[in-house]
């Protein structure tokens, strides 16, 4: 299987950094992605990894550590905006990019 | 990129009835994917679509509830049969991008059962 794990729920202030963790337990994939999903609304993509290390996209940063089994994602300069669930995903081992596995999610907090 | 809609958008369906969602996208697509989304839970696929074979369905799922059909390369359509409550969901399509790593959704079906 393909465990992941994030925490439920995280709270922050407006301009602050927020770092959410994902963790997981699988034997392969092809890459873990990062989603943004507003209450009602389709996920939005934001960032992956392929490969260890960090990948910047504005203020937004994803980091993988395929030996730790470990990823997160960095939410710099917070606006009340990024108040949303964060998903943390991997794709499938072999035949297709699109057979996400994802995690419970990550509510984000921001307030002013 | 790939832009996706889905019809309808929203259902209230009686139990025992069924529900046909449809998915269309605006180029040609090798995969199309359908998702579950539970109340207050995170996504889980249900199965992957491809055009001119049957499609494969996730462990728990089975085509005898959720059959799918993929026509040609821009549609598909997913049944939910004989409705319950505990089918009440959110139900999203998704595709694969053309020359890049990201996953496109629909903007989902919302549906009800009562």
């Amino acid at each position: 299987g393909q465990n992941i794990d994030q925490p439920t729920e995280m709270t922050a202030t407006e301009g602050a950094i927020v770092q959410i963790n994902c963790t997981y337990q699988t034997s392969g994939f092809n890459g873990l992605f990062w989603y943004q999903q507003h209450a009602g609304e389709a996920p939005t993509f934001l960032s992956y990894n392929v490969l260890d290390g960090l990948e910047e996209k504005g203020r937004f940063s994803s980091f993988l550590s395929r030996s730790k089994g470990y990823s997160y994602l960095l939410l710099k300069e917070l606006q009340m905006k990024d108040s949303a669930s964060y998903l943390c995903a991997l794709t499938g081992t072999t035949d297709s990019w699109g057979k996400f596995q994802f995690g419970a999610g990550t509510q984000v907090v921001v307030t002013p | 990129s790939a832009v996706i809609s889905q019809k309808p958008s929203r259902d209230i369906c009686q139990r025992g009835t069924s529900l046909t969602i449809q998915c269309q996208v605006d180029s040609q697509v090798t995969m199309m994917f359908w998702y579950r989304q539970q109340p207050g839970q995170s996504l889980t696929l249900i199965a992957t679509a491809n055009q001119g074979s049957e499609a494969t369905y996730e462990s728990g799922f089975v085509i005898d509830k959720f059959p799918i059909s993929r026509p040609n390369l821009t549609f598909s359509t997913l049944t939910v049969s004989n409705l319950s409550p505990e089918d009440s969901s959110i139900y999203l399509c998704s595709v694969d991008g053309t020359g890049d790593y990201e996953q496109y959704f629909g903007p989902g079906t919302r549906l009800t059962v009562t």
